[in-house]
């Protein structure tokens, strides 16, 4: 079955310094979001982004965060300086297209400590 | 904004018993509900899911209603299994939203032997 791939699993980071987590969405979807999880809570929307623009994106998803697709598989997320507040799981999913978009499929995550 | 509420917060159940959690929302033009399920440190796993034209939909033990009327969903598992112990979250696509899963506070499922 296909699966949303991200790297790294796990990161820690000084606070200031610049972070890109990396995913690989599912192959034929072509819609891809960000979200994130603190520790404890629940699941929030950073971004969604389709046709290679972003689509929404909440009050979380500040100046700070960028969303760039390099290549025909890549999704990234950049957070330019990071913050204690960031350290949370980051997740990307994906979803497809033709009356299955909203059918979205999460990563595994990208767990990010910011110290 | 969008809202989904979740309850309730934590659920105890006996091994085959039946578990339900309740979700409402708060944007009435919502057409899509999926549930997710959640282990310790994993992913958000799509397990079942149901869209506005519908108003129940069952995969073996686990099945969703939906009110649109009153605005809640639903998501019932019967004879549960130690397996099925996890956090569950429910979700609500708002119309209009860029696909934006706006998830409840999510419900932590023991099932005790």
């Amino acid at each position: 079955e296909p699966e949303v791939t991200q790297t790294p699993s796990h990161q820690v980071t000084q606070m200031g310094q610049e972070v890109i987590l990396r995913c690989v969405p599912i192959s034929n979807h072509l819609y891809f979001y960000w979200y994130r999880q603190i520790l404890g809570q629940k699941v929030e929307f950073l971004v969604s982004f389709y046709n290679n623009e972003i689509s929404e994106k909440s009050e979380i998803f500040d100046d700070q965060f960028s969303v760039e697709r390099p290549d025909g598989s890549n999704f990234t997320l950049k957070i330019r300086s990071t913050k204690l507040e960031d350290s949370a799981m980051y997740f990307c999913a994906s979803s497809g297209g033709g009356g299955l978009e909203n059918t979205i499929y999460f990563g595994e995550g990208s767990w990010l400590t910011v110290v | 904004g969008e809202n989904v509420e979740q309850h309730p917060s934590t659920l105890s159940v006996q091994e085959g018993d039946s578990a339900v959690i309740k979700c409402t929302y708060s944007d009435s033009a919502s057409n899509y509900f999926p549930w997710y399920k959640q282990e310790l440190g994993k992913r958000p796993q799509l397990i079942i899911d149901i869209r506005s034209n519908v108003g129940e939909k069952k995969d073996q033990r686990i099945a969703v209603t939906l009110n649109k009327t009153a605005k809640h969903f639903s998501l019932h598992i019967t004879e549960t299994q130690p397996e099925d112990s996890a956090v569950y979250f429910c979700a609500a696509i708002f119309t209009g939203g860029g696909n934006k899963l706006t998830f409840g506070t999510g419900t932590q499922l023991k099932v005790e032997l």
